[in-house]
């Protein structure tokens, strides 16, 4: 087990909701990463979070948005759901070092989200 | 850039070897190795920081061509229990530190 907790483990909602995912980090660690897990993909890249600001987005649009608390804790946001967001929602903790990279990655064991 | 992971399926019988592949058109920083089985999240294995470096543990080792941005998963000896879907994850200079997962290649072991 990591010690990366997510909540809630699934979740349906309406096209056009809101919906936020809460990630807590394993001890020691100072960096969240989100993704996006659509069936029988690998996981993508959406933002990671390093000391309460985001230090790197991939190719999600403005609706997805993030949050880390002064404990590393996390959230998603995602404003004006699509069908389309559909899909398994990790966050990975790791730790952020001067020299500029991550170390390994634990997953909590991730957010099922359907919007129908 | 998503890398690219070869084979994207193998069946194995209890006992044999298997050696998947990760291929990236960009640079490196790190390979990052993970498996995950059908509705879990994906448990790190390893990750290769060096060019040229292998590492591994118990029948698990993997190994970083930095040259040519590839990296090796080598399972010998298979066991039941390595069944699931392996993911490489690629950190890169211009990632932003992301990780840039492969599609994955599932593994099955048989008895």
């Amino acid at each position: 087990e990591t010690g990366v907790t997510q909540s809630p483990t699934h979740l349906i909602k309406t096209r056009g909701q809101q919906v936020t995912l809460r990630c807590s980090s394993q001890s020691g660690h100072n960096t969240v990463s989100w993704y996006q897990q659509a069936l029988g993909q690998g996981p993508q890249f959406i933002f990671q979070y390093y000391r309460e600001e985001e230090n790197g987005r991939g190719n999600f649009p403005p609706r997805f948005s993030g949050l880390q608390f002064p404990n590393y804790s996390s959230e998603l946001n995602v404003n004006a759901l699509e069908l389309d967001d559909s899909a398994l929602y990790l966050c990975a903790s790791s730790f952020f070092g001067l020299q500029g990279m991550n170390t390994e990655a634990f997953f909590g064991q991730g957010t099922r989200l359907t919007v129908v | 850039q998503q890398p690219v992971q070869s084979p994207q399926a193998v069946i194995l019988r209890e006992g044999e070897d298997a050696v998947i592949n990760c291929s990236s058109s960009k640079a490196l920083y790190s390979v990052h190795w993970y498996r995950q089985k059908h509705g879990e999240a994906p448990v790190f294995l390893m990750i290769l920081l060096k060019g040229g470096e292998q590492k591994g543990h118990e029948k698990i080792s993997a190994s970083f061509n930095e040259k040519k941005q590839q990296s090796s998963l080598y399972l010998t000896a298979s066991q039941l229990s390595y069944s699931g879907t392996y993911f490489c994850g690629t950190e890169s200079k211009n990632s932003g530190y992301a990780l840039n997962f492969g599609k994955g290649t599932s593994l099955l072991v048989t008895p």
